[in-house]
């Protein structure tokens, strides 16, 4: 059973503050790694993907992939207000597998 | 670009109803099709896939099925609901062959009465 564990949260943070963001997987041979951001009553809106261990930027957001120790995280810096959502981790098994395990997700709350 | 609809948005329902919704993808061809049900405070639960026209997989026995009648065109469909159908319901594609991302349509909120 492949399993792709968060922790629900919430998580609370100021605002400008650093949002981390963190996800476990129990697959080795994992591929794929996303982010996906989920307001109340919204469908998951896809915000980062990475496949290589180190680092990867977009703007406010940095997705951080270690295969050997087989977590992903996300930084979001300077948080928002607006960033107060659920944010999901969806992985890809080894294989050419057609579905993606997700997380359950992290709520996450930035306070003025 | 490629664009997903889904209808209704809402939908409320009698137990015992039928249940059919919609999912279109517009812009891609031959796309991988899911099927996610939602509940309130809950992780996304797959109920169905598709790789092609007519070839469906289920991840869940329930009353639900799928059906795929065009390239493009994806049918959740229930003859009779029951309470636990209740959910936030979310088609999904991906582009086949390619990168893995899948990228979710609005959803259809259904509460069963």
């Amino acid at each position: 059973q492949k399993e792709v564990e968060q922790n629900s949260g919430p998580l609370s943070v100021p605002e400008g503050a650093i949002a981390s963001l963190n996800c476990t997987y129990s697959d080795r041979g994992s591929q794929s790694f996303f982010w996906y951001r989920q307001y109340s009553g919204k469908s998951p809106e896809l915000i980062m993907f990475i496949y290589s261990n180190g680092d990867k930027e977009d703007g406010r957001f940095t997705a951080q992939l270690n295969k050997a120790s087989q977590y992903v995280s996300l930084l979001i810096r300077d948080s928002q207000p607006s960033d107060s959502a659920t944010y999901l981790c969806a992985v890809y098994a080894s294989g050419g597998s057609y579905i993606p395990t997700f997380g359950r997700g992290t709520s996450l709350i930035v306070h003025p | 670009s490629q664009t997903i609809h889904q209808w209704p948005a809402t939908l409320v329902q009698p137990v015992g109803s039928p249940l059919s919704l919609e999912c279109t993808v517009e812009g891609t061809s031959n796309p991988n099709l899911y099927w996610y049900r939602q509940a309130a405070g809950r992780g996304l639960q797959l109920l169905f896939y598709s790789v092609g026209i007519g070839q469906i997989s289920s991840e869940v026995p329930q009353n639900l099925s799928a059906s795929r009648p065009q390239d493009r065109q994806f049918i959740l469909s229930s003859k009779k609901l029951l309470l636990s159908d209740s959910g936030f319901y979310l088609c999904a594609w991906r582009i086949s062959g390619t990168t893995d991302t899948q990228y979710f349509g609005p959803g259809t909120r259904l509460t069963v009465l």
